[in-house]
C-alpha cells in the first residue's frame, strides 16, 4: 500500500524562482518527516526533516512545511538553481526501522 | 564522519545465479542497518534491517535475505536471482537512539538477465 504518495512525477522551474515539492500521507501515526535528494546512480542525500510537532523547518534555502490536519508535506526550494536538478523522494515514519518513501519526483532547474 | 560504502557499484547476473552485496559502515558504533530496493520509477522498498549482529527483521517475503555477521556489516543475498530481482540497492544506515534520519550508500545496480 502506498502510504506516502508524491502525484507529480516531473516538475520544472526556471532558475531563481521558487521550486515546490508536494508530498501526500495517509497513515496518521506518522511523526517524522524526511526529504531526500537523489542524483542518477547515487545514493539518497539526506537534505531536510521535521517532526509532527513542527508545521515548518528552515534550513539555508530549503523549508519544508507540514499540515498535520491535510496529511500534508511540501518542500520549497527558494531560489531553485540548476544543481537541484534532482530526483526528490520524501519519507514518512511512525517508528524507528519503519520509513516508507514516496516514488519521487524528477525536479529539472532551467538555467 | 561516517562513511557508507556499497560494493559492487554495477552487477550483471544471470537468472539463477547467486547473489551477495556488501555494505559497511565506518566511523560509527552499533548502527541500525538498512538494505532497500529501488525498481525502475518507483520509491524506495525496505527489504530488510538490522539492530544488531546477528539480528535481522525482514520486511518483504522474497527470495532475498540479509546477514550481519559483524556490527558495521551488512550482506544482502540471494541463492537464485529472479528477473524481477533487478533493481537498484541501498544499503542505509542510522544512529540508535538518535534521530530517525538514515544515510544512504552509493547504491548497487542489479541487472538479472
Amino acid at each position: 500500500d502506498q502510504q506516502v504518495k508524491q502525484n507529480s512525477p516531473s516538475l520544472s522551474v526556471q532558475e531563481g524562482r521558487i521550486s515546490i515539492l508536494n508530498c501526500d500521507y495517509t497513515n496518521s501515526m506518522f511523526d517524522y518527516f524526511l526529504w531526500y535528494k537523489k542524483y542518477p546512480a547515487e545514493g539518497p542525500t539526506f537534505l531536510i526533516s521535521i517532526s509532527s510537532i513542527k508545521d515548518k523547518n528552515e534550513d539555508g534555502r530549503f523549508t519544508v512545511f507540514l499540515n498535520k490536519s491535510a496529511k500534508h508535506l511540501s518542500l520549497h526550494i527558494v531560489p531553485s538553481q540548476p544543481g537541484d536538478s534532482a530526483v526528490y523522494f520524501c519519507a514518512a515514519s511512525q517508528r524507528a526501522n519503519d520509513m516508507r518513501f514516496g516514488a519521487g519526483t524528477r525536479l529539472t532547474v532551467k538555467p | 564522519s561516517q562513511t557508507i560504502h556499497q560494493w559492487p557499484a554495477t552487477l550483471v547476473q544471470p537468472v539463477g545465479s547467486p547473489l551477495s552485496l556488501e555494505c559497511t559502515v565506518e566511523g560509527t558504533s552499533n548502527p541500525n542497518l538498512y538494505w532497500y530496493r529501488q525498481a525502475a520509477g518507483r520509491g524506495l522498498q525496505l527489504l530488510f534491517y538490522s539492530v544488531g549482529i546477528g539480528q535481522i527483521s525482514s520486511e518483504v517475503p522474497q527470495n532475498l535475505s540479509a546477514s550481519r555477521p559483524q556490527d558495521r556489516q551488512f550482506i544482502l543475498s540471494s541463492k537464485k536471482l529472479l528477473l524481477s530481482d533487478s533493481g537498484f540497492y541501498l544499503c542505509a544506515w542510522r544512529r540508535q537512539g538518535a534521530s530517525e534520519t538514515q544515510y544512504f550508500g552509493p547504491g548497487t545496480r542489479l541487472l538479472v538477465l
